[in-house]
């Protein structure tokens, strides 16, 4: 079974508009992390937000949230007001074991291309 | 974020020679660093997780005779792939663990092997 489900081959959002990016995740270990990246076509790969398996709130980085469903064992990445930049490959990645699993493996996501229309 | 390079950016080179990679942590040490390979429109696939001082450790159905890892230093990591064919062509990418669990990536090395 894949650890990291990204069903959304491609996504259109209106510019000023938000939009979700969906993630599923498999996992038995209790303890692990989320991660969304950001690929542009530059290829570099931007972090955008973390979650912990621990963490009681959902995480927020500026326009950037994560809505974190636990028992639906959901990741998903909200960007708010989408600008013409978020156009992009966007990766859902999961780190399991330990309390911040220095040395785990990030598992990835097949990823989503979010294009942004003016 | 904390910062990570990757030397070159690019590289082409010919069929049968070997090529070196370089990723380095300017602010932070990394004692694991990863390297993946990315092919276009796919997502990334770990190759190997390498530890400062110590073996790398490789992903199942990668040589680690073609590819070679050393991490001599806490702040550097080389990728060599060694005798390099076309179909080693591919976006090289190296990531590093900070304090915390966060992951950082580098820019990416192009290689295409002619």
């Amino acid at each position: 079974a894949q650890k990291i489900t990204q069903t959304q081959p491609g996504m259109f959002v209106q510019e000023k508009e938000a939009v979700t990016l969906d993630c599923t995740y498999d996992t038995s270990d209790p303890s692990y992390g989320l991660f969304w990246y950001k690929q542009p076509s530059s290829g570099e790969m931007i972090f955008l937000i973390y979650q912990g398996s621990y963490d009681q709130q959902n995480a927020t980085e500026g326009r950037y949230s994560l809505n974190f469903q636990k028992a639906r064992k959901s990741a998903n990445l909200v960007i708010s007001a989408s600008q013409l930049g978020d156009s992009a490959m966007y990766f859902c990645a999961m780190r399991e074991g330990g309390l911040t699993g220095a040395n785990s493996k990030l598992t990835f996501g097949k990823g989503i291309t979010l294009s942004v229309r003016p | 974020g904390a910062v990570v390079s990757q030397h070159p950016s690019w590289v082409i080179c010919k069929s049968g020679t070997s090529v070196k990679i370089e990723c380095r942590s300017l602010d932070f040490q990394a004692t694991t660093m990863f390297w993946y390979r990315q092919f276009p429109k796919q997502s990334l696939m770990l190759m190997a997780t390498s530890n400062e001082g110590s073996k790398a450790t490789y992903e199942q159905g990668v040589e680690k005779d073609k590819f070679l890892i050393n991490h001599a230093s806490l702040t550097l990591s080389t990728l060599t792939v060694t005798s390099a064919h076309p179909e080693d062509s591919s976006f090289y990418i190296c990531s590093a663990s900070v304090a915390g669990g966060l992951r950082f990536f580098g820019p990416g090395t192009r290689l295409t092997v002619l």
